[in-house]
């Protein structure tokens, strides 16, 4: 069982080069979320899903898009990027625990990117 | 709008000594309260977390938590930390059906333990 896994761990682009995020979990768990940290403001939600085909913005979701076409996985992609997208992004996902209720979020290991 | 602070941005204390971690919260009703701690160029990792019942929390790696709602607060403790505590700690608020909202984090607390 591995849990929630992120690929790639790191990256480097150029300013307007394009990427995308891969973000897995092996838990069957309906939501999935994309986050932000920066040093000093905490993380940051980007996207959240709430189920296989959908996707809903979070805080601070410009420059960015997600798609979630299997139940599994959640992408995260940036069609051009921006020096102010230099972070380390996080992937989470929660459970369903009955009654509209959500449980804890299980977090992946990161990905360091960084745009020149 | 849900806010989180965690007012103390760095804390040094001695291996072995106790721990307190500060966490206050902005919240119109009861919300989910969740305390995570982040080890260098790891993930967070969840200690602890209340939803109901119990005001007293007891967690993973002999951390507890208590909620007192007459402050706002939900403050991490331990009572003797050991060196392999170095870490961040953060913790997050979020409604009771957060699937469909934002769970709130705090600014993290960042602890540094001395032999």
């Amino acid at each position: 069982n591995a849990g929630v896994t992120q690929t790639p761990k790191f990256r480097v682009l150029k300013t307007g080069q394009s990427m995308t995020l891969l973000c897995a979990q092996d838990m069957n768990h309906e939501y999935m979320y994309w986050y932000r940290q920066d040093p000093g403001m905490g993380l940051r939600l980007i996207h959240y899903s709430v189920g296989e085909g959908t996707t809903a913005k979070g805080e601070v979701p410009d420059g960015y898009n997600v798609s979630r076409l299997k139940k599994q996985n959640f992408l995260l992609g940036l069609e051009s990027a921006a020096p102010s997208q230099t972070s380390v992004y996080f992937c989470a996902s929660s459970y369903s625990v009955g009654g509209g209720q959500v449980g804890e979020q299980f977090f992946g290991p990161g990905t360091r990117l960084t745009v020149l | 709008a849900q806010s989180v602070t965690q007012p103390d941005i760095h804390i040094t204390v001695s291996e072995g000594a106790s721990l307190e971690l500060r966490c206050n919260y902005s919240y119109g009703a009861t919300p989910y309260l969740f305390w995570y701690v982040q080890s260098p160029g790891q993930g967070l990792q969840l200690l602890l977390k209340y939803f109901s019942g119990d005001t007293l929390v007891q967690g993973i790696k002999g951390f507890e938590a208590e909620f007192k709602r007459s402050q706002s607060s939900f403050n991490l403790r331990k009572p003797s930390v050991h060196w392999s505590d170095a870490a961040e700690y953060f913790c997050a608020v979020g409604p009771p059906n957060f699937g469909n909202e934002k769970l709130t984090f705090g600014t993290g607390t960042r602890l540094t333990i001395i032999p």
